[in-house]
């Protein structure tokens, strides 16, 4: 089993769609966890932390549930720029190294 | 604001040659790491640094090595360059502190071996 499970996608949806990413991990020691946007052969850039409490930036929605070691990530009203791979990405502890999904392909169109 | 700076952008090598990726960051941060990236994959742990003169091997190390010499640089050295280390080089540097905080990533390094 992956260490960090994400579907590969690609997800194709209208621009104003509402869209949700899953990821699950496998290490139950994990401390924390984000959700990272990379654009084509670009650097992968932070877009948000996610917290058990779950948590919200703008249009975008994180949620953590520690029991089920699973992530979500809700984009609503998508845009035309929102489109990218979005990473799946957790701190497995030691030196905080992170363990990178595979990323989930997002087209919004128009 | 630099941040985190890779050098050179794009390389291309022979079988059998040598370099070094370069990487500097200014934002005075403890943690380095250097990751590869394949088409289609997630980033894979090369080697990572918890401060100057202290590294350690990630998750794919093998003909690859790092120094830390400085707190700034974390160069990254390919000794006989091989066709499986064709990859996008991605150095990050991560400020000491709780888990959380992210990681800030470099613009990468393309590097084809043929």
């Amino acid at each position: 089993r992956k260490e960090v499970e994400q579907d590969p996608g690609p997800f194709n949806v209208p621009e104003g769609a509402t869209v949700a990413f899953n990821c699950t991990y496998s290490n139950s020691a994990s401390q924390s966890f984000f959700w990272y946007r990379q654009d084509c052969r670009k650097e992968p850039k932070l877009l948000m932390s996610v917290y058990s409490s779950g948590n919200e930036d703008g249009r975008f929605t994180a949620q953590l549930n520690r029991a089920s070691q699973y992530i979500s990530l809700l984009i609503r009203d998508s845009k035309l720029s929102d489109s990218a791979t979005y990473l799946c990405v957790v701190n497995t502890g030691t030196a905080s190294k992170l363990t990178f999904g595979t990323g989930t392909r997002l087209q919004v169109t128009l | 604001n630099a941040g985190v700076t890779q050098t050179p952008k794009f390389r291309i090598l022979k079988i059998g040659q040598s370099m070094t990726l370069q990487c500097t960051q200014d934002m005075n941060h403890n943690y380095m790491y250097w990751y590869r990236q394949d088409p289609g994959m997630g980033l894979k742990l090369i080697y990572y640094s918890v401060g100057a003169g202290i590294t350690d091997k990630g998750e794919v190390p093998n003909g690859y090595n790092v120094s830390r010499s400085t707190t700034e640089d974390f160069p990254l050295r390919l000794e006989l360059a091989a066709p499986s280390q064709t990859s996008v080089y991605f150095c990050a540097s991560r400020d000491f502190g709780t888990g959380d905080q992210p990681q800030h990533f470099g613009d990468g390094t393309r590097l084809s071996i043929l």
